[in-house]
């Protein structure tokens, strides 16, 4: 049973536009949530983070929302830039928990087209 | 420059034939752990440490071994590859053992194991 679910396994977004990826819990537990972002032939890098006392955190052109009551965060990006063409990860955990207990989804695929 | 790294970064094996894939990094880190990618099933935890000669289970442990000898290597071990256990590994590491740190990864190793 997967705790964090990614149920779009990829995404096409025209440049300049706004790329929305979302991702659900099911463990009512996780107050920190992450985004990763990964390129090909390279490691995830952490891109934004969002604590469950906040409902949003912005970084730049990145935005990440969080709906506890629906158990749903979403990664808003604003302009969409062809740089941004990668795999995103969330990921949450409770942060007081371990470190070995944050739970990744499968990933969205992000292609940002001219 | 503060990274994590693995090597190899590709590896192509038979059945049966032991390996192993290093993983050290330069930030002191206490925490290390492995994960494997798969299509459709995200980042999946291996085996974990929270510090030298401290390892522990993660969600997919069977077939692998690791040891925490020294505080900067965290090696991922096959006694015996299979072909299902082809597949992207990625190292991680992060100065906090709790949840709330950030996790950085490696460049991945991509096995294949015929």
């Amino acid at each position: 049973d997967q705790q964090v679910k990614q149920n779009s396994p990829s995404l096409s977004v025209q440049e300049g536009r706004i790329s929305i990826l979302n991702c659900d819990y099911t463990n009512s537990m996780f107050d920190y949530f992450l985004w990763y972002k990964k390129y090909p032939a390279e490691g995830p890098t952490f891109l934004i983070s969002i604590s469950s006392i906040k409902d949003k955190n912005e970084d730049g052109r990145f935005t990440v929302f969080l709906n506890k009551s629906a158990k749903h965060l979403s990664l808003h990006i604003v302009p969409s830039q062809p740089g941004d063409s990668a795999v995103y990860f969330c990921a949450a955990s409770d942060q007081y928990s371990s470190a070995s207990k944050i739970i990744f989804g499968s990933g969205t695929r992000l292609s940002i087209r001219p | 420059e503060a990274q994590v790294t693995q090597n190899p970064r590709y590896l192509i094996t038979v059945t049966g034939k032991k390996l192993t894939v290093t993983c050290s990094q330069n930030m002191n880190h206490e925490y290390m752990s492995w994960y494997r990618q798969d299509p459709g099933l995200g980042l999946r935890q291996i085996y974990y440490s929270m510090n030298v000669e401290v390892t522990d289970k993660g969600d997919v442990p069977e077939g692998y071994k690791v040891s925490r000898k020294e505080k900067r290597n965290f090696p991922l071990i096959l006694e015996s590859p299979s072909p299902n256990q082809t597949s992207l590994y990625f190292c991680a590491s992060s100065l906090s053992a709790l949840a709330g740190g950030t996790i950085y990864f490696g460049p991945g190793t991509r096995l294949t194991v015929t």
